[in-house]
This record gives C-alpha cells, structure tokens and sequence, in this order.
C-alpha cells in the first residue's frame, strides 16, 4: 500500500523557519514528481511546490517563492519543503502528494494527511 | 483571489443532476488538462477526476467530467447524501509556471 506520511509541523514565531517532512512507502519514489498543498484553516487548497522525478525541475506559487525550498532525498524515500521567513498567511495544514503515480501527470492521486504550521507570535 | 473561479456553493436533492463549473483562461484550462479533487471535513483531498473527464478507479460512473474553451465542469448525476463535500478543480497555468486550484464549490445535498 502507498503511503505519504508528513511531519515536522509546528508553532513558529513570524520570520522563523520550519522544515517539513514527507515519508513516502509502497512506491518507487524516486520515479515521481512529489508536490506540496496546504489549505488554511476554513480555506481553500492553494498548491505550494513541486519537484520532478529527477530533481531537474523545482517549481513554486509565487506566494512562497524565495522563502521555500523543495527538496528529495531518493534513497530516504523522502520529500522536505524548507519554509523560511514565515509569515501569518503561512498558516496551514501542508500536505504531501504524488504526481503522476497512477493516473498521469498533473493528477496529485496519493495524499498524506497533513502536517500543520501556525504561524504566531 | 483563484485563478480558477468555481462557485462558492451548489446544492441539490437526492437523485438530481448537478453541475459545477470551473472558469479560468487560455494559459490554464485552454491549454493544460484539468483536475478535480473531492474534500470531506478534515480529511485529505482526494482525486475525483484527471485529464478532464477520466475517472480513477473506484470513483461511481455518477461522477463526469468535460471542458469547453477555457472552461470545465463537473457533473453528478444521481444525487447522493454521500456526495456532500466541497470540490476543486486545479490545472497548470502556462503564465504561472505553477498549479492553480479553484476556489472551491461546497456542494450541499438539501
């Protein structure tokens, strides 16, 4: 069974830093585009970050661009996303998501449950 | 504010047809496939439909999907309280270099 499984969500002061981890089972990760979601509390989903399966492409909204950084480690079987300079909108539950895994690119088919960063001071 | 603009709420009864639009522009959903994602409260989202109208495995055949121009929808047939949920739409936009998700449409089975 493929299984996502983040963590490293927390309480943060604004202009702190965070470092969020994805675990990923049951699946060939390296072969996979991984990406990013969060959703703030009572909101909508607002896609984050994207890396390809080769680490040759990194790609992010442009509300976080320059403050985060998606990375993978393919023999951990494991995503991070760095979050730095973090501000009160950052607020979220940040889930994890495959691209691709089954039903072609573009299609976020497997989701973790979510790890959730409160921004505040 | 989204890119993709989807209505704030839907509603129908058991057994009705209802049809969510998603409205966005030449750099996304003209050009890019669209997705569709299925949220219950305090769940994790969960893939409803790809590549504009192809269903994943063990989603009902209720469930459709199709794009004109610049537009998609999503169509539920054969209305069910267990449909009540909230639904986006997401695609690629070219402009962006980025995903864009709809804002959103809770739908309600009155």
């Amino acid at each position: 069974e493929v299984q996502l499984v983040e963590s490293g969500g927390g309480l943060v002061k604004p202009g702190g830093s965070l470092r969020l981890s994805c675990a990923a089972s049951g699946l060939t990760f390296s072969s996979y585009s991984m990406n990013w979601v969060r959703q703030a509390p009572g909101k909508g989903l607002e896609w984050v970050s994207s890396i390809s399966g080769n680490r040759d492409y990194t790609y992010y909204a442009p509300s976080v661009r320059g403050r985060f950084t998606i990375s993978r480690d393919d023999a951990g079987n494991s995503l991070s996303l760095h979050l730095n300079s973090l501000r009160a909108e950052d607020t979220a539950l940040y889930y994890c998501a495959t691209d691709g895994y089954i039903y072609g690119d573009g299609a976020f088919d497997i989701w973790g449950q979510g790890t959730m960063v409160t921004v505040s001071s | 504010q989204s890119v993709l603009t989807q209505p704030p709420s839907a509603s129908g009864t058991p057994g009705q047809r209802v049809t969510i639009s998603c409205s966005g522009g030449s750099s996304n959903i003209g050009s890019n496939t669209v997705t569709w994602y299925q949220q219950f409260p305090g769940t994790a989202p969960k893939l409803l439909m790809y590549n504009y109208n192809q269903r994943p495995s063990g989603v009902p055949d209720r469930f459709s999907g199709s794009k004109s121009g610049t537009s998609a929808s999503l169509a539920i047939s054969g209305l069910q309280s267990q449909d009540e949920a909230d639904y986006y739409c997401a695609a690629w936009d070219d402009s962006l270099s980025a995903v864009i998700f709809g804002g959103g449409t809770k739908l309600t089975v009155l």
